[in-house]
């Protein structure tokens, strides 16, 4: 069965202290992996795809990085307003499925 | 440019009543996939809806249904209502069917 595993549940973390966030998947047919930003009752609101192994992609303090069984959220010097639930989505063959997230906090 | 759009923010509902949720699409997508977010969890992918479709579906029981209209928005309706159907319901609009989505704000229901 198709699953994806977000780790850790929760992360605190001081402004400036870098850290990663991991998702791990198990999909047949891997069409796409996803990651979003989610603020407390909103909507996720979309950051990176990620295609194939190997690939990367940069927006502003985030880095994404895929292999063919996890994915990384590397955030580097991060700031208050980083703060947020940052969720990992896989698009299989027959829908898209997200992990339960990673609720990031990051103190001033 | 109108991002994704949905109506009501917010409902409150009895056990056993039905409720429709509607959702417009951003500009220049034409599929609109819906998910279910209970507390605490990430969303869990109710259905897809493309060229008035249905064309994937998840887990979940027959008494949610949806359609698509010909201008490319769509509604989600849930029959006779559980408590357990209580959760923030996202749409989400792509330009085709594996492509990344961008999603609304949300449709907050309480059933009572």
């Amino acid at each position: 069965e198709d699953q994806v595993t977000q780790s850790p549940e929760a992360l605190r973390l001081q402004e400036g202290e870098s850290s990663s966030l991991n998702c791990s998947y198990t999909v047949s047919g891997l069409r796409g992996l996803f990651w979003y930003r989610q603020d407390p009752g909103k909507g996720p609101e979309f950051l990176f795809t990620l295609y194939s192994a190997g690939e990367e992609k940069e927006k502003e303090r985030l880095k994404a990085t895929l292999t063919k069984k996890e994915s990384f959220l590397h955030i580097t010097a991060p700031k208050p307003e980083d703060s947020a639930t940052y969720l990992c989505a896989v698009q299989a063959r027959d829908d898209m499925r997200f992990g339960a997230g990673t609720r990031l906090t990051v103190k001033p | 440019d109108a991002g994704v759009t949905q109506s009501p923010t917010h409902l409150i509902k009895t056990r056993g009543q039905q409720v429709t949720l509607r959702c417009s699409p951003k500009s220049g997508h034409d599929t609109v996939s819906w998910y279910q977010q209970a507390l605490g969890q990430g969303p869990q992918f109710i259905f897809q809806y493309y060229e008035e479709e249905e064309r994937q579906r998840g887990n979940f029981p027959d008494r949610f249904s949806g359609h698509q209209f010909p201008n490319y928005s769509s509604e989600l309706n849930v029959n006779a209502l559980l408590l357990g159907d209580s959760a923030l319901y996202l749409c989400a609009s792509s330009r085709d069917r594996e492509g990344e989505q961008y999603f609304g704000p949300g449709t907050r229901l309480t059933v009572t």
